[in-house]
């Protein structure tokens, strides 16, 4: 297995850019979330979807933020317009939610977002 | 809010010493997975309990739920410098959405030859 995929790996940009990123999950995987990882703030989770639909995207900051998933093996956490405070790492994970089963997380490699 | 609380933030090590690392919770948790994300890493899923008291062992790790579900705790006994990395809990209170974790800040560990 690719395990999950995330695009790009490294992303510098202006502030007030629109910042894409890009995430694969694992085939067969029910359950995709997007977290964004700081040294002050730590892991949060912005939003998770089920079945291709968001559950929970309380995490979510602002309006800046928006995510998609149009289908299952895609999703997209877009930033517009961006800002110096979102420079962050932005992990993509992904699990098989399973009633009564362990619903361990697979986390993707990460996006370093640097927002100049 | 439920609030995840980890201790201690930083764990230095001599290489064979044992250490354990705690993570509180203010509200009960439904279950609590482990976590370590190596330096420049991704975080890799070590294990869940959910049990109330439930004990847990990996090799040298030991893992702990408390009995009211509201502390879990990691023991490392005789630490290699592979243990290096920052280990996470990450829990869900009972109210929570089904997919919703909050994880802790991590304790990040360094390991002395």
């Amino acid at each position: 297995d690719a395990g999950v995929i995330q695009s790009p790996r490294h992303e510098v940009t202006e502030m007030g850019q629109e910042v894409t990123l890009r995430c694969k999950p694992i085939s067969g995987h029910n359950s995709l979330f997007w977290y964004r990882q700081t040294m002050m703030r730590g892991l949060e989770l912005l939003i998770y979807f089920n079945n291709n639909v968001p559950i929970d995207d309380s995490g979510m900051p602002e309006d800046r933020f928006s995510a998609k998933m149009p289908n299952a093996s895609f999703s997209t956490l877009k930033i517009q317009p961006s800002e110096p405070r979102d420079s962050a790492v932005y992990f993509c994970a992904s699990s098989l939610a399973r009633q009564g089963r362990v619903n361990e997380q697979f986390f993707g490699p990460g996006t370093r977002l640097t927002v100049l | 809010g439920q609030q995840v609380m980890q201790i201690p933030q930083y764990q230095h090590v001599q290489e064979g010493e044992d250490f354990t690392t705690y993570c509180n919770s203010s509200t009960t948790l439904s279950n609590i997975q482990w976590y370590k994300q190596r330096p420049g890493g991704h975080p890799v899923f070590l294990i869940q309990l959910v049990k109330s008291g439930e004990v847990k062992k990996q090799k040298r790790l030991t893992f702990q739920f408390g009995e009211a579900k509201k502390n879990s705790s990691l023991h490392i006994t005789a630490t290699q410098t592979t243990d290096v990395g920052t280990y996470f809990c990450a829990g869900r209170g009972t109210t929570d959405s089904w997919g919703k974790l909050q994880f802790g800040a991590g304790t990040q560990v360094v390991v002395t030859p």
